[in-house]
């Protein structure tokens, strides 16, 4: 059973800053990661994923993945009121299941 | 054009009662999920179908039945519906199965069911 855990939230920051969310999963044999982003009373929406060691940007997002640590980040630059949402994180292995994280909610301030 | 389309949106009811959630994707995928979202918004998976077939049947009691005529439709039926039933329930779709190292296993979800036990 994979576990996925989050940096508790919620976090909050000024417009323009960087947000920065962190994430740890148990499975060694986790194969993909991915971020989604929830708005309240949405469904979740994929954002970012990433299958390979390093980084992977796209836009003001930076997905950050270190298999050895069993750690993926999401960065987002830059950050805009638009951005205020909670955003999961979600890992896969072999077993076809994705797993996620509660989640982190972001909210900045203007 | 919606991809991953859910119905109802809203569906309040009675302790007791049997009741479907019907979802339908348009964007071609191969596989179809059924997912919980409670009330601390923690989201898990229930099951999973690739091609018809069933691929993941998490810990779920056996009131809850999933279905799928073909490769673009996946119901949900919940007999005797529970308090503890009440959640969000989304469809979520993807090219292939979740797992392999690739972009087909990207999962897009519906807009999700409201459901709320009496």
């Amino acid at each position: 059973q994979k576990e996925v855990e989050q940096n508790s939230g919620p976090l909050s920051v000024p417009e323009g800053a960087i947000a920065s969310l962190n994430c740890t999963y148990s499975d060694r044999v986790s194969q993909s990661f991915f971020w989604y982003r929830q708005y309240s009373g949405k469904s979740p929406e994929l954002i970012m994923s990433i299958y390979s060691n390093g980084d992977k940007e796209d836009g003001r997002f930076t997905a950050q993945l270190n298999k050895a640590s069993q750690y993926v980040s999401l960065l987002i630059r830059d950050s805009q009121p638009s951005d205020s949402a909670t955003y999961l994180c979600a890992v896969t292995a072999d077993d076809y299941k994705l797993s996620f994280g509660a989640g982190t909610t972001v909210t900045v301030r203007a | 054009d919606t991809a991953v389309s859910q119905t109802p949106k809203y569906l309040v009811t009675q302790m007791g009662n049997d009741k479907s959630i019907k979802c339908e994707q348009n964007l071609g995928h191969d596989t179809m999920y059924w997912y919980k979202q409670d009330s601390k918004k923690f989201l898990k998976i229930m099951f999973s179908y690739n091609n018809k077939e069933l691929i993941i049947n998490e810990t779920v009691p056996n009131r809850f039945s999933p279905k799928s005529p073909d490769k673009a439709h996946l119901n949900l039926h919940i007999n005797s519906l529970e308090l503890g039933d009440s959640a969000v329930y989304f469809c979520a779709s993807s090219q292939d199965l979740a797992g392999e190292w690739s972009s087909y296993n990207e999962q897009f979800f519906g807009p999700g069911t409201r459901l709320t036990v009496l």
